[in-house]
C-alpha cells in the first residue's frame, strides 16, 4: 500500500533551537517528494522538492534530505523562529500518468519563545 | 497576486442542507482540485479537473459534485450535507497534471471550514 508516515506527530522547541522532522514512505513508483508548510488557518505552501537523484537541498534555514534507498526524507530547521510554528506535510508524487499524490498526516511544530 | 481564492471561509450547515464552495484561480492553471483535510489524516482528494471541460473522481467523491465553470473556476457542491462532511476543504490548482516538466506542485487556497450539525 502506498503510504507516507511522518514523525513526530507534534513537537515543541525553544526559539533558536534546531529540529528535524522525519518522513518515511512506501510509495512506488517514486517521482519526487515535496515538503509543504501549512500555517494555522492557511493552505499548504511548498518549501522544497526532492527528486530521486538529490540527497540534500537547502532553502534558507530549511534543509531537506532524501535517501531513496531507505525511502526516508528529513526536514531540518536551523535556528528556529516563532514564524516556523506550523504543520509540515510530506507529499510523495507517484511516477504515473496522472499526478497521483500521497500525503503524510503532517508534523505540528510549535516554536516557543 | 490573489492566487487561489475560496469562498466562503466558514460555513455552518444543518444535516440535509445543500451548499456550494466556490474556488477561483488567477494563475492560468489548467488543473484544479478539491481536497478535504481532517484531523489525523492526510489531505484526501475529492474531485479534480485536469483541464477545462473535464472532471474526475478522486479518493473520496461520495456526497459531492463538482463543476468546472471555466478555466478559472471550480466549484464543489454538497447536495445533502452530513455530519461526516464536517471538514476543512481546500481548493488547489496546478499548471497541469502530468508531463516531464511538471514537478507536481500544488497551489492551495486558504481553505473553507465547514461544520455540519
Amino acid at each position: 500500500k502506498n503510504q507516507v508516515e511522518q514523525s513526530p506527530q507534534s513537537l515543541i522547541i525553544l526559539e533558536g533551537k534546531n529540529c528535524t522532522l522525519q518522513c518515511n514512505y512506501t510509495v512506488s513508483p517514486f517521482s519526487n517528494l515535496r515538503w509543504y508548510k501549512q500555517d494555522t488557518g492557511r493552505g499548504p505552501v511548498s518549501l522544497t522538492i526532492m527528486t530521486f537523484s538529490e540527497n540534500t537541498k537547502s532553502n534558507g534555514r530549511y534543509t531537506a534530505t532524501l535517501d531513496a534507498d531507505t525511502k526516508q526524507s528529513s526536514l531540518h530547521i536551523t535556528a528556529s523562529q516563532l514564524s516556523d510554528s506550523a504543520s509540515y506535510i510530506c507529499v510523495v508524487r507517484m511516477n504515473t500518468g496522472f499526478q497521483k499524490l500521497v500525503f503524510g498526516t503532517g508534523t505540528r511544530l510549535l516554536v516557543s519563545p | 497576486n490573489a492566487g487561489v481564492t475560496q469562498t466562503p471561509k466558514f460555513q455552518v450547515l444543518k444535516t440535509g442542507q445543500s451548499m456550494t464552495l466556490q474556488c477561483a484561480q488567477d494563475m492560468n492553471h489548467n488543473s484544479m482540485y478539491w481536497y478535504r483535510q481532517d484531523p489525523g489524516m492526510g489531505l484526501r482528494l475529492i474531485y479534480y479537473s485536469a483541464s477545462e471541460g473535464t472532471t474526475d473522481k478522486g479518493e473520496v467523491p461520495n456526497g459531492y459534485n463538482v463543476s468546472r465553470l471555466n478555466k478559472r473556476e471550480f466549484s464543489l457542491r454538497l447536495e445533502s450535507a452530513a455530519p461526516s462532511q464536517t471538514s476543512v476543504y481546500f481548493c488547489a490548482s496546478s499548471p497541469r497534471t502530468s508531463g516531464s516538466f511538471y514537478t507536481g506542485e500544488l497551489f492551495f487556497g486558504e481553505g473553507s471550514r465547514l461544520t455540519v450539525l
